[in-house]
């Protein structure tokens, strides 16, 4: 069965103050892993998209790396503004859209 | 560029009741997803409809289903309400399969 975990669950950072946030998967047939972040009372918005072991993106402060077991989410020297719940999804199956999505990391950035 | 629309944003019903939850997508985009987000599962993927087709469907009970139109919006609809479907419920709208997905701002439903 499809699965997938994050960790933290919770984490609380002072402005400036770089981290990384994890993702661990099981799944068969990886066609993506996926990031998003999700504020109060709104839906996901997508991050980034990886495909294979080893790709990586940015955007801003935010960096997504991806390994055959894990991905990670790479905030450098976030601002209060981050603050949301992050979460990743994997893209499993042959076709079409089937995410299995982790429980997410809500991540507080203090002023 | 108009988002993901989703309507009603709340609804409030009763047990045993009937309710359909609505979803107009991106311009252009064709495939229409729905999950259920609650505290305790997080998000679950309900179902897919692309071309109209219900192309994948993920574990819920047959209580659940829904539709897509030939101009791509999608409606979702839950018969014989219980309490456990409280949840908000998300509806993504994708270009390609590869696409970034665009969700909308969900329906909270409360089931009382």
């Amino acid at each position: 069965e499809d699965q997938v975990t994050q960790s933290p669950e919770a984490l609380r950072l002072q402005e400036g103050e770089s981290s990384s946030l994890n993702c661990s998967y099981t799944v068969s047939g990886l066609r993506g892993l996926f990031w998003y972040r999700q504020d109060p009372g709104k839906g996901p918005e997508f991050l980034f998209t990886l495909y294979s072991a080893g790709e990586e993106k940015e955007k801003e402060r935010l960096k997504a790396t991806l390994t055959k077991k894990e991905s990670f989410l790479h905030i450098t020297a976030p601002k209060p503004e981050d603050s949301a719940t992050y979460l990743c999804a994997v893209q499993a199956g042959n076709y079409g859209q089937n995410f299995v999505f982790g429980p997410g990391t809500r991540l507080s950035v203090l002023p | 560029k108009a988002g993901v629309t989703q309507t009603p944003r709340y609804l409030i019903k009763t047990r045993g009741q009937q309710v359909t939850l609505s979803c107009s997508p991106i311009s252009g985009h064709r495939s229409v997803s729905w999950y259920q987000q609650t505290p305790g599962q997080g998000l679950q993927f309900l179902f897919e409809y692309f071309s109209e087709t219900q192309r994948n469907k993920g574990n819920f009970p047959g209580r659940f289903s829904g539709r897509q139109f030939s101009n791509s919006r999608s409606e979702m609809n839950v018969s014989t309400l219980e309490l456990g479907d409280s949840a908000l419920y998300l509806c993504a709208s994708s270009l390609t399969e590869d696409y970034g997905y665009t969700f909308g701002s969900g329906t909270r439903l409360t089931v009382v």
